[in-house]
């Protein structure tokens, strides 16, 4: 959907490694968004981005970072992992508002496990 | 603040059956309001939206209606089909804002 890729796609790791999780859009939009989904939690917003190297804290933000340096490509890191940090990451992006309430679109999602 | 206050699933269904799925809303303004459908192992796609009071948003044989009096935007379909067993979040965005908020999702199972 609007041509977003999420990788890896799943990824084991070990607590206290660094992961970096990658989104690459190809529709041009301004707005993106990292989220993590867990049972009972429903979709938490992590970090979003309204523009190139504009980015800001979404509910869930302790323990990641990210980062935009181009319009296609958002980065969310998780400096040092933890167990509490296991779930399905889910990237998003929205076209710009000028062109009305817009809805998001969604990448299949990250499965990450951190033991 | 704004919320999505969504039923409590799972729902469970045989196929053919009518589905309702409830979707309350709070918001400071006047919201476009949203549903997405989420298949297993895959992320959330659009169902359907409506962006004012008494628009019908439809798609696929869903359809939900704005409703400004009630703050509502009620999922429903006529006929449900096994291949509609997923997970339906409904969601609202307010002009301006660039952060939607999503209700936290309703399970439908249908069985053949």
């Amino acid at each position: 959907d609007a041509g977003i890729t999420q990788s890896p796609r799943h990824k084991v790791t070990e607590t206290g490694t660094p992961v970096t999780l990658r989104c690459h859009q190809t529709e041009n939009h301004r707005y993106m968004y990292w989220y993590r989904q867990d049972p009972g939690h429903g979709l938490r917003l992590i970090h979003y981005s309204y523009g190139v190297k504009d980015t800001d804290k979404g509910e869930v933000s302790d323990g990641y970072s990210v980062s935009r340096s181009k319009t296609e490509d958002f980065l969310l890191t998780l400096e040092s992992a933890t167990s509490s940090q296991t779930s399905v990451y889910f990237c998003a992006t929205r076209d710009r508002e000028e062109v009305g309430n817009q809805p998001q679109h969604f990448g299949d999602g990250t499965r990450l496990s951190i033991l | 603040g704004n919320s999505v206050t969504q039923m409590e699933g799972p729902v469970t269904l045989s196929e053919e059956a009518f589905l309702t799925i409830n979707c309350t809303y709070t918001a400071t303004g006047y919201p476009s309001l949203f549903w997405y459908v989420q298949y297993p192992g895959e992320g959330l796609q659009l169902l359907l939206k409506a962006t004012k009071a008494d628009d019908k948003g439809s798609n696929k044989g869903f359809e939900a209606t704005y409703r400004k009096e009630t703050t509502s935007f009620h999922l429903e379909k006529g006929s449900v089909q096994v291949s509609d067993s997923a997970v339906y979040f409904c969601a609202l965005i307010l002009g301006g804002s660039y952060i939607p908020t999503f209700g936290r999702g309703t399970s439908l199972i249908v069985h053949p």
